[in-house]
């Protein structure tokens, strides 16, 4: 079955860097596009990246945009969102998405359990 | 950017008894190939979200014919017939016809 487990939050100081991992399993990961989304505690789903199946084409939102890069690696079958310059309110359970295959960007399904990230002094 | 708007915010329902769950985007969401790209999902309390609807009322595999998605342009609704105890939790539109992607604030159901 399709598994996305992600990885790599925790508590970080602000201004410090984390990377995050997404291991896909279950189906072809180089075909798809990938998604991250986050949400903070308590509140809603807000769209963070988004990447092509070759990592051709990549989207950010504006909130993150030269702070983040999103980034895969087919062999590995890994999906990675690298955060810089950190701040408090990038703190938020982030998961990630499987896309459509290679740029049917539109879909979304399904998700990871997602990885807290918390920024704080 | 699109904005995305859905009402009510908070949804008691009986069980056994409809809902409706209305999405209205800022911008039509009709991309050239004349598909609308509305999708909704479901979060369940301490869960991950997961796809019910995509294209406006295409259900996912194992969904419950229940649910039914509706609407165009810049108008959405999704409908739960029946409801059930599962139902519960919170339930989001995102668009994703146009950069960037964006989702609703959230429509929580609840059982009366």
């Amino acid at each position: 079955q399709i598994q996305l487990v992600e990885s790599g939050g925790g508590v970080v100081q602000p201004g410090r860097s984390l990377r995050l991992s997404c291991a896909a399993s279950g189906f072809t990961f180089s075909s798809h596009v990938m998604h991250w989304v986050r949400q903070a505690p308590g509140k809603g789903l807000n769209w963070v990246a988004t990447i092509s199946y070759d990592g051709g084409n990549i989207f950010y939102a504006d909130s993150v945009k030269g702070r983040f890069t999103i980034s895969r690696d087919n062999a590995e079958n890994t999906l990675y969102l690298q955060m810089n310059s950190l701040r408090a309110e990038d703190t938020a359970v982030y998961l990630c998405a499987r896309g459509g295959i290679f740029t049917e960007y539109w879909a979304m399904d399904p998700w990871g359990q997602g990885t807290l990230v918390t920024v704080s002094s | 950017d699109v904005v995305m708007t859905q009402s009510p915010l908070s949804l008691p329902v009986t069980l056994g008894q409809s809902a409706s769950i209305s999405c209205r985007s800022s911008q039509s969401l009709v991309y050239s190939d004349g598909n609308a790209y509305l999708n909704w999902f479901h979060q369940r309390p301490g869960q991950s979200p997961r796809r019910l609807i995509y294209k406006v009322s295409n259900r996912d595999s194992g969904v419950p014919d229940r649910f039914s998605g509706s609407g165009s342009g810049t108008d959405f609704t999704l409908t739960i017939n029946r409801v059930e105890a599962e139902d519960v939790g919170v339930y989001y539109c995102m668009q994703s016809t146009q950069w960037p992607l964006a989702f609703g604030g959230g429509t929580k159901v609840e059982i009366k």
